[in-house]
């Protein structure tokens, strides 16, 4: 089975610090997603990658940055945490077949004070 | 461009009742769609995908979903709901051949009624 972690489940931070949200699959997988989880707006992607050191901006990359240095693992940065960056942050990787499901990391849920 | 419309964001039913949730999308390609689950406190679990064949396409726990062309529909439902059915359920949909993103509706809470 393919096994998706992430570094936390609940993380509490402040206003201005530097956060690292952690993602590793186990699958070998090539494509790797970050979302953020809003109550009333579903999903909504952040940034993904399609390989090592290759990201592409989804639809709400402001105020995160990625990073992708090894292909088991899929970091998400907030530069300066804001506490309108609390949410539910799931990674997700999805293989190689043309469609593919993606497996979703069991979230972790981030609180800015 | 693509998205979905989930019609309710709460559905409540009681255990043994049907279980209906709607899915409607846009896509300008033939899309391929998918019904996921989140239970409390976890991550997204796949219930089923349509891509290409069968229209009816079956998946755990007893879901189905029925993939309507003419009507760009993509409803989920159970004949019989159990107190375990009670989470959150997205509908997706990408547009495949080599676009591995999904566009996902913003979710419909399914209660269950003992």
């Amino acid at each position: 089975d393919v096994k998706v972690t992430q570094s936390s489940r609940y993380l509490v931070k402040r206003t201005g610090e530097k956060v690292f949200l952690e993602c590793v699959q186990d699958m070998d997988h090539e494509n790797m997603f970050w979302y953020r989880q809003d109550p009333g707006l579903g999903l909504r992607l952040i940034y993904f990658s399609y390989d090592v050191k290759m990201k592409e901006k989804g639809d709400i990359p402001e105020g995160y940055s990625v990073s992708r240095e090894k292909k088991e693992r899929f970091s998400l940065i907030l530069e300066s945490a804001s506490t309108n960056q609390t949410s539910m942050y799931l990674c997700a990787s999805v293989g190689p077949g043309v469609v593919d499901e993606q497996f979703f990391g069991p979230g972790t849920r981030l609180t800015v004070l | 461009a693509q998205s979905v419309t989930q019609l309710g964001s709460h559905v409540s039913v009681s255990e043994g009742a049907l279980v209906l949730l709607r899915c409607n999308y846009s896509s300008s390609v033939p899309p391929y769609l998918f019904w996921y689950v989140q239970y409390p406190n976890q991550g997204l679990q796949l219930l089923l995908k349509y891509t290409t064949g069968a229209t009816l396409v079956k998946g755990i726990n007893g879901f189905e979903a029925e993939f309507k062309k003419s009507e760009t529909s993509f409803h989920l439902t159970k004949p019989s709901a159990h107190m375990s059915d009670a989470a959150e359920y997205f509908c997706a949909v990408t547009t495949g051949a080599g676009s591995y993103q999904l566009t996902f509706g913003k979710g419909t809470k399914l209660s269950v009624i003992p």
